[in-house]
């Protein structure tokens, strides 16, 4: 089974500077995705970034990046010039490809770390 | 293009009582998934349905909870009997046939409330 571990429950960051959130997986798939979701006080789950494992590059969305090391089994979010409206509760998620067997499907997700950004 | 919808947003229910969450999925979507989210927690997968069919109910607690996607109309989320532990907020998502059933888009919830 797979798991994914968020380290840090709480961050704080000051508007304009960037901050790193960090994940880490455990599993013994060599072709799987990973995701970054966002959950502002409404509660919506917004996709912030996704990430093949097959790919080398790291993902960029705009302000958000990935910081993707395979062999570490970690995948670490970066955003830059932090914004109010970055507080929200981040997650890192895990999924195995739709092209495998068995339950390749399911989101596995972490327990989420709670980003504060300051004025 | 109107995104994933579940209704109602907010449900109370006393104990002993039915709970009836509803998920519609995005147009086109023929993937439907139920997760849990218990407070300070992440998102428990529960249930993986497509339309007439359960593919996976394994995140299912084996008593007292079912789900369904009809072939008309939204997927349904069904708790019976509720007890205070059954608090929590329910996401539906829905993804695509093909290349891009990879990519799960989320409903913004129900929370219910057991008193």
């Amino acid at each position: 089974a797979q798991t994914v571990t968020q380290s840090q429950p709480e961050m704080s960051v000051q508007e304009a500077e960037t901050v790193t959130l960090s994940c880490t997986y455990d599993t013994s798939e060599n072709n799987y995705y990973l995701f970054w979701y966002k959950q502002p006080p409404s509660r919506q789950m917004i996709l912030v970034i996704r990430q093949e494992a097959y790919k080398q590059q790291n993902a960029t969305e705009n302000r958000f990046s990935v910081n993707f090391q395979k062999a570490a089994k970690s995948f670490s979010l970066k955003i830059s010039d932090s914004q109010l409206g970055d507080t929200a509760m981040y997650f890192c998620a895990f999924m195995k490809p739709v092209n495998s067997g068995g339950s390749n499907y399911k989101l596995t997700f972490g327990k989420g770390t709670l980003l504060t950004v300051n004025p | 293009n109107a995104g994933v919808m579940q209704n109602p947003r907010h449900l109370v229910r006393r104990r002993g009582q039915e709970a009836r969450l509803r998920c519609s999925p995005m147009k086109g979507h023929s993937h439907v998934y139920w997760y849990r989210q218990l407070p300070e927690e992440g998102l428990k997968f529960m249930v993986y349905l497509q339309k007439e069919n359960i593919i996976d109910e394994s995140g299912m607690p084996k008593e007292r909870f079912s789900a369904e996607f009809p072939k008309e109309g939204p997927s349904i989320l069904r708790i019976q009997q509720v007890v205070r532990g059954d608090s929590a907020a329910y996401f539906c998502a829905s993804s695509p046939e093909g290349q891009s059933k990879d990519e799960q888009y989320f409903g913004p919830g129900t929370r219910l409330t057991v008193t």
